[in-house]
């Protein structure tokens, strides 16, 4: 059984680009979590996907958005890239929408400059 | 609106030395609770969680959290620790009734010390 694995690991990116960041999600889990964990920070909700629907968001503007694929692997795309975007992005999925444990990737560290 | 409070954040300690890490947290609705580790330059691991039932939950490598629901708090302890035990601990909460939305408080930085 093979965990969640995200993709890049790293990446730096200038003020203005757009990114995509990818999820690939432990086997048997539907749902997929998105979270932004800035230097010192606890991670910030952004949004969830369940069964390739969007299915809950957090407080975070129109430029951050994402896909679930058939398969339950997701993707998070931000446009018009901001300094203040820079952090380590988690993604967690889960066996279903509903309250259980969440299992988190290794995270992809997003410097924009 | 859910919160969460970790009233540390940064606790030192001496190897095998009891330590216990502090979380509060704010809710009009009964809650989940959980204790997250993260490792440097890793992704987060679960440690134990608070669903129902016996208020004290363990971990497998020797902590422990009991639910407080009039203090509304969900602290950690552990009675002995390791210099591996170093890392960042986030304690979360999350709605039963609803999607699986996690709310973190913004750590506590463990420093295990020889």
């Amino acid at each position: 059984e093979t965990g969640v694995t995200q993709s890049p690991t790293h990446l730096i990116k200038t003020r203005g680009q757009q990114v995509t960041l990818r999820c690939s999600s432990q086997s048997g889990h539907n749902t997929v979590s998105w979270y932004q964990q800035a230097l010192g920070q606890g991670p910030q909700f952004i949004f969830q996907y369940y069964r390739e629907e969007e299915n809950g968001r957090g407080n975070f503007p129109p430029r951050f958005s994402g896909l679930q694929f058939p398969n339950y692997s997701s993707e998070l795309n931000v446009n018009a890239l901001e300094l203040d975007d820079s952090a380590l992005y988690l993604c967690a999925s889960s066996p279903q929408a509903a309250n259980t444990e969440a299992f988190f990737g290794q995270g992809t560290r997003l410097t924009v400059v | 609106a859910q919160s969460v409070t970790q009233l540390d954040s940064q606790v030192p300690v001496f190897e095998e030395a009891p330590v216990e890490l502090r979380c509060n947290y704010s809710s009009s609705v009964s809650v989940y609770l959980f204790w997250y580790v993260q490792y440097p330059n890793q992704g987060l691991q679960l440690l134990l969680k608070y669903l129902s039932g016996s208020t004290l939950v363990e971990s497998i490598n020797g902590f422990e959290a009991e639910f407080n629901k009039s203090q509304t708090s969900f602290h950690l302890r552990k009675p002995s620790v390791h210099i591996s035990d170093t890392a960042e601990y986030f304690c979360a909460v999350s709605d039963p009734g609803g999607y699986n939305k996690l709310i973190f408080g913004a750590g506590t930085r463990l420093a295990v010390h020889p």
